[in-house]
C-alpha cells in the first residue's frame, strides 16, 4: 500500500486565488511528520512546510498553511493568493518515528497558476 | 553559497563511460542522502549516510557506488550505467533523524544514458 497519496495530478488555479492540494497517508506509527516540498522546473526540492503528528495547530508558513486532519489521515496544502512563481510540482513526504527512518515522498501534483 | 551544491547540472554520458556526480553541503548537517527522480514516479531513496557511514542501500544496483569521504561531501560514481538509468539524481542533506528535520536538497544532476 501506499504510503503517501497525492490524487490530483494536476491543478490549475488563477493568481490571486487560493488552491489546496490534496495528500492523505498511510501509518500505524503514532509519531510521524509530514512535510510539503516544491519543485520548480529547474529541479530543486524547496521544503515549505512541517507538521508534526503532536502539533496541536496547524502549521503556518507565509502563504502556505497545512490542513491537517489527523483522523482522516490528510495532511492538505493550502497555498493562498497564488502568485505565477508557484507554478511548480508539490509534493507530500512522511517520515515514521519508528526508530531511524527516511522521507517517503508521494507521486507530486502540478500546479499551474494562470494569470 | 547556497545550503546543497551539485555538480555537474547536466551530465550525458554512453554505457561505457565512468563518470562522479558531486554533492556538498554547507549547514553542517550529519546525514546525507542520494535520490533517483525519474518521470512520474515518485523519488526513489538510494543511499543514506550519516557520520560518514552508510546507514541504507535501498536495494540500488552495484553500476552505482557512493562514497562520503566527509559531512561535507558525498559522491556517486557511474559506471557501465543502461538507458534507464536516465533521471535526475538528487542529493540532500538534514541535521539528523529526527522527526522534525527537513531534508534540504540541491538542484540535481540530470544524467542522460546514451
Amino acid at each position: 500500500a501506499q504510503k503517501i497519496t497525492q490524487t490530483q495530478p494536476g491543478m490549475f488555479v488563477q493568481e490571486k486565488e487560493a488552491v489546496t492540494l490534496d495528500c492523505t497517508y498511510d501509518t500505524s506509527d503514532p509519531s510521524y511528520g509530514l512535510f510539503w516540498y516544491k519543485q520548480p522546473s529547474s529541479g530543486e526540492m524547496i521544503f515549505l512546510i512541517y507538521q508534526g503528528s503532536y502539533d496541536q495547530q496547524n502549521a503556518t508558513e507565509g502563504r502556505y498553511s497545512l490542513n491537517f486532519q489527523k483522523a482522516r489521515k490528510s495532511a492538505n496544502l493550502v497555498i493562498s493568493a497564488s502568485q505565477l512563481g508557484d507554478s511548480a510540482m508539490y509534493f507530500c513526504a512522511m517520515r515514521e518515528g519508528r526508530g531511524y527512518s527516511t522521507l517517503t515522498f508521494g507521486k507530486g501534483t502540478m500546479l499551474l497558476v494562470s494569470p | 553559497e547556497t545550503g546543497v551544491t551539485q555538480t555537474p547540472r547536466h551530465l550525458v554520458m554512453g554505457m561505457t563511460n565512468k563518470k562522479s556526480l558531486k554533492c556538498e553541503q554547507h549547514l553542517g548537517h550529519n546525514a546525507m542522502y542520494w535520490y533517483k527522480q525519474s518521470a512520474k514516479k515518485p523519488l526513489e531513496l538510494m543511499f543514506v549516510y550519516n557520520f560518514k557511514e552508510q546507514t541504507e542501500n535501498n536495494s540500488v544496483p552495484s553500476r552505482f557506488s557512493p562514497e562520503c569521504p566527509n559531512s561535507s561531501h558525498l559522491f556517486l560514481h557511474l559506471h557501465t550505467l543502461q538507458p534507464e538509468d536516465s533521471a535526475l539524481y538528487l542529493c540532500a542533506s538534514s541535521q539528523d533523524y529526527s522527526l522534525n528535520q527537513p531534508q534540504h536538497f540541491g538542484d540535481g544532476t540530470r544524467l542522460s544514458i546514451l
